[in-house]
């Protein structure tokens, strides 16, 4: 079946670094991708999808983009601050069956 | 706009006892669902509703009960609280041809 692999964290950056979350995805057919961020305490909210082939996503300086030659939605920021220290979910629409399949999420944490 | 609202937000349970954790939404979505985030594990689907009166199991199902009686609550049911149900969990709901899901806060269950 379809699945998502992110990788595993923590990640520990220095304020103004800059961010690669690597995530790779398996999938049968042509799926949507999204990346959704949690911050402490709260629940999950979508930070930016992209819906097909070579389609760039973006939102707050975040970008991925939909590489199905590698299967890749690999997450980058060019200069990260402390308020982007949360948990990181790459994920994927299974639209034979209306799911989202899920990473395991990644850790950021971002010193000053 | 409240979303999707979620109660209680912290629960303490002896193990045998029931509960049910409530989930609503205002947004008018036909598919609902609750999660199970632990730590490492990600988000785990334990049931799933494309509409009301429609319910349908996830990954991890065996001890929860859910209902749809209504387009906005999708309760879910801790039939015999066991240690292993100690969790975080999450409702979630979004249209179901699109795909941004829009989460609740969480409860955090702990059974001792």
């Amino acid at each position: 079946g379809d699945s998502v692999t992110q990788m595993e964290g923590p990640v520990t950056l220095s304020e103004e670094a800059f961010l690669t979350i690597n995530c790779t995805y398996t999938a049968t057919g042509y799926p949507s991708l999204f990346w959704y961020v949690q911050y402490p305490g709260e629940g999950l909210q979508l930070l930016l999808k992209a819906t097909k082939a070579d389609d760039k996503g973006s939102n707050k300086g975040f970008e991925a983009t939909y590489r199905k030659e590698t299967t890749s939605f690999h997450l980058e920021k060019g200069s990260v601050q402390v308020s982007d220290s949360a948990v990181y979910f790459c994920a994927l629409s299974d639209i034979s069956n209306y799911q989202l399949i899920w990473g395991a999420g990644t850790k950021l944490i971002i010193k000053p | 706009n409240a979303g999707v609202t979620q109660t209680p937000k912290f629960q303490v349970l002896k193990t045998g006892q029931s509960m049910t954790l409530q989930c609503a939404q205002d947004m008018n979505h036909e598919y609902m669902s609750w999660y199970r985030q632990d730590p490492g594990m990600g988000l785990r689907l334990i049931h799933y509703s494309v509409g009301a009166g429609i319910t349908d199991q996830g990954e991890v199902p065996n001890g929860y009960n859910v209902s749809r009686s209504t387009t906005e609550d999708f309760p879910l049911r801790l039939l015999s609280a066991a240690p292993s149900q100690t969790s975080v969990y999450f409702c979630a709901s979004r249209p179901l041809v699109a795909d941004e899901a829009f989460f609740g806060q969480g409860t955090r269950l702990t059974v001792v």
